[in-house]
Formats: structure tokens, C-alpha cells, sequence
């Protein structure tokens, strides 16, 4: 089974503060996501990256950078938290090889900013 | 661009009834649609998936969805609710070179004694 690792649960932090929010999957997945879901909204792409050092900007990637040095690594960066990034962070990989596969996800992280 | 319409936030059945969730999509291509179950506290699980083969799609749980394409419609069933069916249900339609989801907002279903 694709496991999709979110390193943590429950995050609170201040404003003003630097955030990542770490994501590790473990099937060799060439693209890796970053969304963020919050009521009546749905999820929301805020990044993706389809290979190695690669990133592509999602609908919402205002407030938000991201990293990738290794494949299987996706990292989700606040630069500088504010309130109303206060959300659950989910991240997902798929494979590049077969538009069928689906997304696999993360169980979240529920991100609050005081 | 694609998107994805969820018709309903909140759906309440009693248990043994029909549930059925809607999702309208808007695709200029022939789509890959996708059903994702989340309970609380979890990340999203996926329920099926139509990628062309067959319009009526099965997936776990006892959940299925017709793919009709003269509606724009993917809609779930499930003959009889049980109580372990109590989540949040969201639609999704893929696109894009990198294989993104767009998703619709989410079925809230609440089943009922």
C-alpha cells in the first residue's frame, strides 16, 4: 500500500513565524501536492511538484513556497504565518505513468496560527 | 478549465435507506472523475474511479456511480446507508499535464438511527 507520511498532526504556531509542514511518500510517486481544505471550500491546490527541484504554483500559492530536494520529500512553507492560514494541510502523491492511478493522501495537518 | 459541483453540503438518511450524492462536472475533454470518502480526523480515501472503461463504476464499501455524459453527471449510490457511512464525500475531476484534482466543496452525510 502507498503510504503518504504528514509529519505532523496538530501544529499551533504564532504569527509572524516560519512554518513547514513536512510530506514523505514512499512509492516512488513523481508528483506530489499540497492542498489546503477548510469548510464549504473544499480542497484547494496550493502547490504541486511533478519531479526533483520542480514546482508548480497551484490556485492559492500566495503566503506559501514549497521544496523539493528529493523525490520522495515535499515540503509546504509558510514564509510568514498569519491568522488566516489556520486550516488542515492535506498532501498527496500519484504517479506520473498512468492518468488513471489516483492521488494517495496524508492524513493531514491541522495547522492553527494564534 | 475544470470544475466540479457538489449539489448539497449536508445529506441526511436513516440507516437502510438510499444514499445518493450528486456531482455535476464541466470538463471540455472526456473526463477521469473520482469519489473520496473522509472520516474524521483522516486524510481523503479513495471510493472508485471512472476512467472511461465502463459508465457504472463499483467501488468499496458497496458504493457505486454512473458516469452519464449527456447530464454531466457522476453521481454516488449506495442501496442501504449504514452508520460506518457517516463522513464527508467529495468529487474530483482530474486535470491538467501533472494529473491535479480539481474537487467540488463536499457532501457532509449524516446517517441517522
Amino acid at each position: 500500500d502507498v503510504k503518504v507520511t504528514q509529519s505532523s498532526r496538530y501544529l499551533v504556531k504564532r504569527t509572524g513565524e516560519k512554518v513547514f509542514l513536512e510530506c514523505v511518500q514512499d512509492m516512488d510517486h513523481e508528483n506530489m501536492f499540497w492542498y489546503r481544505q477548510d469548510p464549504g471550500l473544499g480542497l484547494r491546490l496550493i502547490y504541486f511538484s511533478y519531479d526533483v527541484k520542480m514546482k508548480e504554483k497551484g490556485d492559492i500559492p500566495e503566503g506559501y513556497s514549497v521544496s523539493r530536494e528529493k523525490k520522495e520529500r515535499f515540503s509546504l512553507i509558510l514564509e510568514s504565518a498569519s491568522t488566516n492560514q489556520t486550516s488542515m494541510y492535506l498532501c498527496a502523491s500519484s504517479s506520473m505513468g498512468d492518468a488513471r492511478e489516483p492521488q494517495h493522501f496524508g492524513d493531514g495537518t491541522r495547522l492553527s496560527i494564534l | 478549465a475544470q470544475s466540479v459541483t457538489q449539489l448539497g453540503s449536508h445529506v441526511s438518511v436513516s440507516e437502510g435507506a438510499l444514499v445518493l450524492l450528486r456531482c455535476n462536472y464541466s470538463s471540455s475533454v472526456p473526463p477521469y472523475l473520482f469519489w473520496y470518502v473522509q472520516y474524521p480526523n483522516q486524510g481523503l480515501q479513495l471510493l472508485l474511479k471512472y476512467t472511461s472503461a465502463a459508465t457504472l463504476v463499483k467501488g468499496i464499501n458497496g458504493f457505486e456511480a454512473e458516469f452519464k455524459k449527456s447530464e454531466t453527471s457522476f453521481h454516488l449510490t449506495k442501496p442501504s446507508a449504514h452508520m460506518s457511512d457517516a463522513a464527508e464525500y467529495f468529487c474530483a475531476v482530474l486535470s491538467g499535464s501533472a494529473r491535479q484534482l480539481t474537487f467540488g466543496s463536499g457532501t457532509q452525510l449524516t446517517v441517522l438511527p
